[in-house]
Order: C-alpha cells, then sequence, then structure tokens
C-alpha cells in the first residue's frame, strides 16, 4: 500500500538559516512524488514534483527536492529561510490518486 | 488560465442538517475531480475522485456523498449532518492521464454543532 511518513510534525528555524523537511515514502511502482505548502485557512499550493529524470527538481519560491530511490525518501530543501516560509508542507505520492504526509509545520523565528 | 472555485468559505450547521458543498473549475475541459478533507493536526483523506460526468469513486464509506453534475462541477454532500463531518473541505482538479499534480480550491470550513 501507498503510504507518506513525514517524521517531523514541527519544525522551528531561524530567519535566513537553511531547511530540509523530511519524506519517507512507500510504493509500488516508479513514483510521481509532490511538495505541497499550505498557509493557515487555505488550500494547498504545488511546490514541486517528480516524476521522472533528474533527481533534483526545482519548484516555485527557491524551493528544491532530490529523490533518491535507495532511501524512498524526497526531502524538501531550502537554503535559506524567509519568515513568510512559516507554513505547513505535505509530502504526496501517487498518480491518479494522491496520499499525503501528515504534514510538517514550519516556524521561523527573527 | 485555469482556478478552482468553491463555496462558501465558512459554515456553521446543526447535527442532523443536509450539507451541499459546491466546487467548480474554470480555464480546463475534463478534469479529473477530487474532494479531501483534513481534520486538525492531520493530513489530508480522499474522499472522493471523479474522472468524468456521472463518474464517483468513493474513498471512504460514511455519511458523504458527491455527484458530478457538470465536467466542471464537483459537489458534496450529506443528508444528516453528524459532529464527527466537522473539518476543512479541500476540492482539487487534476489532469489525469501520464501525470497527475493536483491543484486546490481554497476550501470550505465546516463546522458541525
Amino acid at each position: 500500500a501507498q503510504s507518506v511518513t513525514q517524521p517531523d510534525i514541527h519544525i522551528t528555524v531561524s530567519e535566513g538559516a537553511s531547511l530540509e523537511l523530511r519524506c519517507n515514502y512507500s510504493y509500488g511502482a516508479t513514483p510521481y512524488l509532490f511538495w505541497y505548502v499550505q498557509s493557515p485557512g487555505q488550500g494547498l499550493q504545488l511546490l514541486l514534483k517528480y516524476f521522472s529524470g533528474d533527481t533534483l527538481v526545482q519548484g516555485i519560491k527557491g524551493f528544491e527536492a532530490e529523490f533518491k530511490r535507495s532511501q524512498s525518501s524526497f526531502n524538501l530543501r531550502k537554503p535559506s529561510v524567509h519568515w513568510s516560509d512559516a507554513a505547513e508542507y505535505f509530502c504526496a505520492v501517487g498518480r491518479n490518486k494522491l496520499v499525503f504526509g501528515a504534514g510538517t509545520i514550519l516556524r521561523v523565528k527573527s | 488560465s485555469q482556478t478552482i472555485h468553491q463555496w462558501p468559505a465558512t459554515l456553521v450547521q446543526p447535527v442532523g442538517s443536509p450539507l451541499s458543498l459546491e466546487c467548480t473549475v474554470e480555464g480546463t475541459s475534463n478534469p479529473n475531480l477530487y474532494w479531501y478533507r483534513q481534520a486538525a493536526g492531520r493530513g489530508l483523506q480522499l474522499l472522493f475522485y471523479s474522472v468524468g460526468i456521472g463518474q464517483i469513486s468513493s474513498e471512504v464509506p460514511q455519511n458523504l456523498s458527491a455527484s458530478r453534475p457538470q465536467d466542471r462541477q464537483f459537489i458534496l454532500s450529506s443528508k444528516k449532518l453528524l459532529l464527527s463531518d466537522s473539518g476543512f473541505y479541500l476540492c482539487a482538479w487534476g489532469y489525469g492521464g501520464a501525470t497527475n499534480e493536483q491543484y486546490f480550491g481554497p476550501g470550505t470550513r465546516l463546522t458541525v454543532t
């Protein structure tokens, strides 16, 4: 069965510091992987996606993610966090139907 | 460009009352459509999805139903709401086919009292 694990429920980073959010997945075939961001009370916005090819994918807002098949991971990174990045981040896997992780809440301290 | 609308934005309903949430998509044809529920502190639970008019797949047996009367319209309904139906309901659309990133609407906050 498909599943996604986001081990960190909350993460706090200082503004300007680097960020890495972890995502591990279980999927029977080559996965399609996604990262979404959600601000409080809002819908989800797609940050980036991986279907095939280069394992390092670039997204919007300066985010990137690296697909590591051997580790079944798709971690999200950003070199320098801005206060406006504070939000909840969801990793998802699937094709016609997506399975979402439980989310990681990012807090940014100034 | 494509846009997705949901209404209402917020809703407070008593237990036992009916429910109708609407979602419409503009700027694309024959989209896949999805209803999700997000409970506080939890991820997204897929409730229903549709690949065409009148075609509805239910992921979780429960008190809710969905309909797709038009190509770009997706409706979530209930005849009698339960307290456990409270949550944040999100509609999404996708192109389907070989890839399937999904694009989400702004959501409806439902509180059942």
